[in-house]
């Protein structure tokens, strides 16, 4: 079975300051990855992807996220964030069609 | 390009009434995907269409919920009858099979059982 942790709900982070939110998977085989954001009122917008090859993938945003296979991690980052990155925060796994979606992780931005 | 287009945005109904979700997936998409976000469960995949052909629907609630895809560009949801339970946020994805689970979402129908 398939599954996603994402273990913090909530992320408070300065405007300016970097971001690191966190995503644990649980897969049989080798995933594909994905992180969405979803702003209030809206769906939810791909940010970057892994399939395979290099373990760091670059993002829309200037966000990028590593691929840890022995952690089973695959945490997203970026190194200064925006105000306009508040928002919430999905990390996904599966295959074909088949995604899992983590609970979410909420970033404010305070100025 | 037009994204994923789903309406009506907002659905408010009372218990009982039959509500009809519509989705317009991105054209070219052969994929499309319905998910149901609400706070205590997340984001929950309803249904899979391939092909306008229902792959999995497995995660369907319940006889109350139907969906259909009468061709590429149009699907529908549909809660008949319904019940306060069933408010949530429904969001419609679509993909092409190639980009191996890309899924691009529609704004999602906010609806609201009294």
């Amino acid at each position: 079975a398939q599954s996603v942790t994402q273990p913090d709900i909530h992320i408070t982070v300065s405007e300016g300051a970097s971001l690191e939110l966190r995503c644990n998977y649980s897969y049989g085989a080798t995933p594909y990855l994905f992180w969405y954001v979803q702003s209030p009122g809206q769906g939810l917008q791909l940010l970057l992807k892994y399939f395979s090859g290099d373990t760091l993938v670059q993002g829309i945003k200037g966000f990028e996220a590593e691929f840890k296979r022995s952690q089973s991690s695959f945490n997203l980052r970026k190194p200064s964030v925006h105000w306009s990155d508040a928002a919430e925060y999905f990390c996904a796994v599966g295959a074909i069609y088949k995604l899992s979606f983590g609970a979410g992780t909420t970033v404010t931005v305070r100025a | 390009d037009a994204g994923v287009i789903q309406s009506p945005r907002h659905e408010v109904t009372e218990m009982g009434q039959e509500v009809t979700l519509r989705c317009k997936p991105i054209s070219g998409h052969n994929s499309l995907f319905w998910y149901r976000q609400t706070m205590m469960r997340g984001l929950e995949l309803l249904i899979y269409f391939n092909n306008n052909v229902p792959i999995d629907d497995s995660g369907m609630p319940e006889d109350r919920f139907s969906a259909k895809m009468p061709n590429a560009s149009f699907s529908t949801l549909k809660i008949q009858p319904s019940e306060p339970r069933d408010s949530a946020v429904y969001f419609c994805a679509s993909s092409l099979d190639r980009t191996r689970g890309e899924q691009f979402f529609g704004p999602g129908t906010r609806l609201t059982v009294l």
